[in-house]
């Protein structure tokens, strides 16, 4: 199984701030990789997939990176709104799916 | 405008069975890969099951042989039958779309609003 590890789990940040998520691959998944972002009580958004392509609808302060077995979710000016957990999830191996545990971001 | 609706949520004991469905409306419902991923309280997203557009179905160790999906076209619905239910069980069930785009498949477009599942004594 393709395992997924999200780092930092929980950041700390302020309105404004550039803010990068890291999620690590146990083996290559090529840009099989997408990111959600999932806000209380809500189902998760489909932020960024193939790596780095926006989903329709998604501002394009967010932007993603990485191929093989590293990859980065960037927010480049993060919003009120941007308060949220995110997850990455490998679709290398469809449709036998894995999601990184999560990366809370909160308000400094 | 597409929707996903799930019920059939509720409590259930401990080696108890429920069935979950997904009312799917807004898009060919046959054309589109369907999967279900579950969380538990405070907790990340766990992928459950997925079913093909021709009924091929897959599924993860931890509910192998004791989860079975399925699909009615028809009726433009999924469903999760669930047996042998543990406490570990407990968590919000979504149903998810996965559309197909040029060759592969970018990951989950839509989602429902989840199904609380709750298995205790």
């Amino acid at each position: 199984d393709i395992q997924l590890t999200q780092s930092p789990s929980f950041l700390s940040a302020s309105v404004g701030d550039r803010v990068t998520i890291t999620c690590r691959a146990s083996q290559g998944i090529s840009s099989y990789l997408a990111w959600y972002q999932q806000k209380p009580g809500k189902a998760p958004k489909l932020l960024i997939y193939a790596a780095s392509t926006l989903q329709s609808g998604v501002p394009s302060r967010f932007s993603g990176s990485g191929s093989g077995t590293e990859f980065t979710l960037t927010i480049s000016s993060l919003q009120p709104e941007d308060f949220a957990t995110y997850y990455c999830q490998q679709l290398n191996s469809y449709p036998l799916l894995t999601f990184g545990g999560g990366t809370k971001v909160e308000i400094k | 405008e597409v929707q996903l609706v799930e019920s059939g949520g509720g409590l259930v004991q401990p080696g108890g069975s429920l069935r979950l469905s997904c009312a799917a409306s807004g898009f060919t419902f046959s054309s589109y890969d369907m999967h279900w991923v579950r969380q538990a309280t405070g907790k990340g997203l766990e992928w459950v099951s997925a079913i093909g557009t021709a009924g091929d179905t897959y599924y993860p160790g931890s509910v192998k042989g004791r989860f079975t999906i399925s699909r009615e076209n028809a009726k433009n619905s999924l469903y999760l039958q669930m047996n042998s239910l543990r406490a570990g069980d407990t968590a919000v069930y979504y149903c998810a779309r996965a559309p197909l785009v040029g060759a592969t498949f970018p990951g989950f477009d839509y989602w429902g609003q989840g199904t609380l599942v709750t298995v205790s004594s």
